[in-house]
């Protein structure tokens, strides 16, 4: 059973520091691996997606990486801001189903 | 970009009454939708999948009776709370993808569902 965790549950940083946020997954025959950002009583909105044949993917100030053989994902936050403040999810997708499988979260406070 | 809306955002309901929500995807067809509950600080549980034209498929522990998902259309998909109680109050999101998981998955902003 593909099981995913996130590190650390909550983290707390001062605005402009850079940072990492962790993910690991259980079973390395995964499809893909999204990130989401969650914002307080909001739905999901969708940063990176990353193949499995994929390293990274970026955006902007974020960037993901995947390993599968290892079976972890970061997301590297650059320049952080206030405006990051939200909880960030990763998700797998394992080979064969269509279910998102999704981590614990972790709860980002950026401080002016 | 994929497009995913829910409504209502919010809703209050008396005990014992039936509640709908509707999941539509507004620049894609979506042949499956799925639905999640969240509790308070807690991650998403997935509750059922729904298959166009066909029945849903619910996950261990979820009462279809009570979750009723139809999903008429390419487009849309609804989930009925049936005789609600307090206990069903939480927050429910929708989800589809563009056809396959390839693409990834575009969330609903979610319900609100409150029962009193």
């Amino acid at each position: 059973k593909q099981e995913v965790t996130q590190i650390p549950a909550a983290l707390s940083v001062p605005e402009g520091e850079n940072l990492v946020l962790n993910c690991s997954f259980t079973d390395s025959a995964i499809y893909n691996l999204q990130w989401f950002r969650q914002d307080p009583g909001k739905g999901l909105t969708s940063l990176l997606l990353i193949q499995s044949s994929q390293r990274e993917q970026t955006s902007g100030r974020l960037n993901a990486s995947l390993d599968k053989s290892s079976g972890r994902s970061t997301l590297y936050i650059a320049a952080s801001q206030p405006g990051d403040s939200a909880t960030y999810l990763c998700a797998v997708i394992i080979q064969g189903a269509q279910k998102l499988v999704f981590g614990q979260g972790t709860r980002l406070t950026i401080n002016p | 970009g994929a497009v995913v809306s829910q409504h209502p955002s919010r809703v209050i309901c008396k005990s014992g009454t039936s509640v709908k929500i509707e999941c539509r995807s507004l620049d894609f067809q979506a042949t499956t939708m799925f639905w999640y509950r969240q509790f308070p600080k807690k991650s998403l549980m997935l509750m059922a999948t729904s298959n166009e034209g066909s029945k849903a498929t619910y996950e261990q522990g979820v009462e279809k009776d009570k979750f009723l998902i139809n999903h008429a259309s390419l487009t849309l998909s609804t989930l009925t709370v049936t005789s609600a109680h307090p206990e069903d109050s939480s927050f429910y999101i929708c989800s589809a993808n563009q056809g396959e998981s390839y693409y990834g998955y575009t969330f609903g902003s979610g319900t609100r569902l409150t029962v009193v």
